[in-house]
């Protein structure tokens, strides 16, 4: 399994952070697999921010913390997933991560590159 | 301030053994949620270490175990080498939050 991260390395406050990760290996319609994003600081340190996963539909779950402001949608099509972060401040800087888990594991097997976000003007 | 409590550093000598605690409470570990440990090499994502509280994924060396008990976890490293230097962080899953927890962190230097 990989996870390939991509997207800009910059956004601008108050604006919208949009990060993808490409699977290979596995499938984001997967029974058996939830797709998460995890961001690290070092305010804040790990932080889950939220997933998505496919049994028999979509559900997705998100941190409390971003729960107004994050999006996780899968793109089958392309077998990957997305996030996206609205309204960002600068306290959104941080290094971001994707993420697989297994059912019922609860824990994080495979990880993206992770990608260094920074939101300034 | 994290959910889960680690103590920021620790240090050994080669060949030494030290151990790294991760206290929760009633709503995650406590809770009977597994604890998991990650290794995290400077520039480079966390590697899931230890899971299910005592397991290590393959290519994890035996030096390294896991145990849980109560509120709290602990990651034991024996026989320290250098190449175990790097940041350590345990994670479980918190039924209040709702959602995936994860300890400050603890820096590993072999002296």
């Amino acid at each position: 399994v990989q996870l390939q991260q991509s997207g800009p390395g910059l956004v601008e406050p108050s604006q919208t952070l949009s990060l993808s990760c490409a699977i290979s290996g596995d499938s984001v319609s997967s029974n058996s697999a939830a797709w998460n994003w995890i961001r690290q600081s070092p305010s804040i340190g790990l932080e889950w921010l939220g997933r998505t996963y496919y049994r028999s539909r979509w559900y997705y779950d998100s941190a409390v913390s971003v729960k107004s402001r994050i999006t996780v949608n899968p793109d089958t099509s392309n077998n990957q997933f997305s996030m996206q972060l609205s309204s960002v401040t600068p306290e959104d800087t941080a290094v971001y991560y994707c993420a697989r888990e297994v059912a019922g594991t609860y824990n994080f097997d495979y990880w993206g590159q992770g990608t260094l976000v920074t939101v300034s003007s | 301030q994290s959910v889960l409590t680690q103590p920021p550093s620790v240090s050994g000598a080669p060949g030494q053994r030290v151990t790294i605690s991760c206290i929760g409470s009633s709503s995650n570990i406590g809770a009977g949620y597994d604890v998991h440990w990650y290794q995290q090499l400077p520039g480079t994502a966390p590697k899931l270490h230890i899971y299910g509280n005592s397991n290590r994924p393959s290519g994890v060396p035996d030096r390294f175990s896991g145990s849980k008990s109560g509120t709290s976890a602990s990651l034991a490293i024996t026989g320290l080498q250098a190449e175990d230097e790097a940041d350590y962080y345990c994670q479980s899953y918190d039924s209040s939050l709702r959602g995936w927890v994860f300890g400050g962190g603890t820096k590993l230097t072999v002296l």
